[in-house]
């Protein structure tokens, strides 16, 4: 079965500073995986995914990340965060024979300190 | 383009009680998976239909049901709720492979 571990269920960040959200993942076959972002009393928007391909995934916002199969991992990075991204964030994973059936994490709340 | 779309937004409900929450999935889409997501966690697999067909199922009671309409909407039903059915309950839509869409959600609370 396919698992997500997100440490640290708050994270804080000064506005401008780096934000860094660790993901790593477990998987028997190749990973599709995902970050979601969540904000109050809303549903789930992606952020990023990656699939195939090329292992730097850039999304919106500022948001990237980077696919790391020796690592298993799938840490999320923006360089200057601000207040606008403070939210909850998912990392999912799924694979091409889960038809598309995601496993999250359970989630990094993001504090941005002004 | 419309996304995915779920209706109601909130409601209200009784222990014992049965709800139905829909979903109309994104233009194109045709997989329509659900998902719960309690208070402080992530959201949990319930089940997904394709072809109007429940193609897989996680691990929820038989309490949880759902449908596929030909139009690839969805419906979720939940009989003789408890207070720990309360949740978000989450609609994604999809094609065959990603992205995988999320609606809004319907916030249910039992009491």
């Amino acid at each position: 079965a396919q698992s997500v571990t997100q440490l640290g269920s708050h994270v804080s960040v000064s506005e401008g500073a780096l934000v860094l959200l660790r993901c790593n993942y477990s998987s028997s076959v190749p990973p599709y995986l995902f970050w979601y972002v969540q904000y109050p009393n809303q549903g789930l928007q992606l952020l990023l995914k990656y699939t195939t391909g090329a292992t730097l995934v850039k999304g919106i916002n500022g948001f990237e990340a980077e696919f790391k199969k020796s690592e298993t991992s799938f840490h999320l990075t923006k360089p200057s965060a601000h207040m606008s991204d403070a939210a909850e964030y998912f990392c999912a994973v799924s694979d091409l024979y889960g038809n598309n059936r995601l496993a999250f994490g359970k989630g990094n709340q993001v504090v941005v300190i002004p | 383009d419309a996304g995915v779309t779920q209706s109601p937004t909130h409601l209200i409900k009784t222990r014992g009680q049965q709800v139905t929450l829909r979903c109309s999935p994104k233009s194109g889409h045709d997989t329509v998976s659900w998902y719960q997501q309690a208070l402080g966690q992530g959201p949990q697999f319930i089940f997904q239909y394709y072809e109007e067909e429940e193609r897989q199922r996680g691990n929820f009671p038989d309490r949880f049901s759902g449908h596929q309409f030909p139009n690839y909407s969805s419906e979720l039903n939940v009989n003789a709720l408890l207070l720990g059915d309360s949740a978000l309950y989450l609609c994604a839509s999809s094609r065959s492979t990603p992205p995988i869409y999320f609606g809004e959600g319907s916030w249910l609370t039992v009491v």
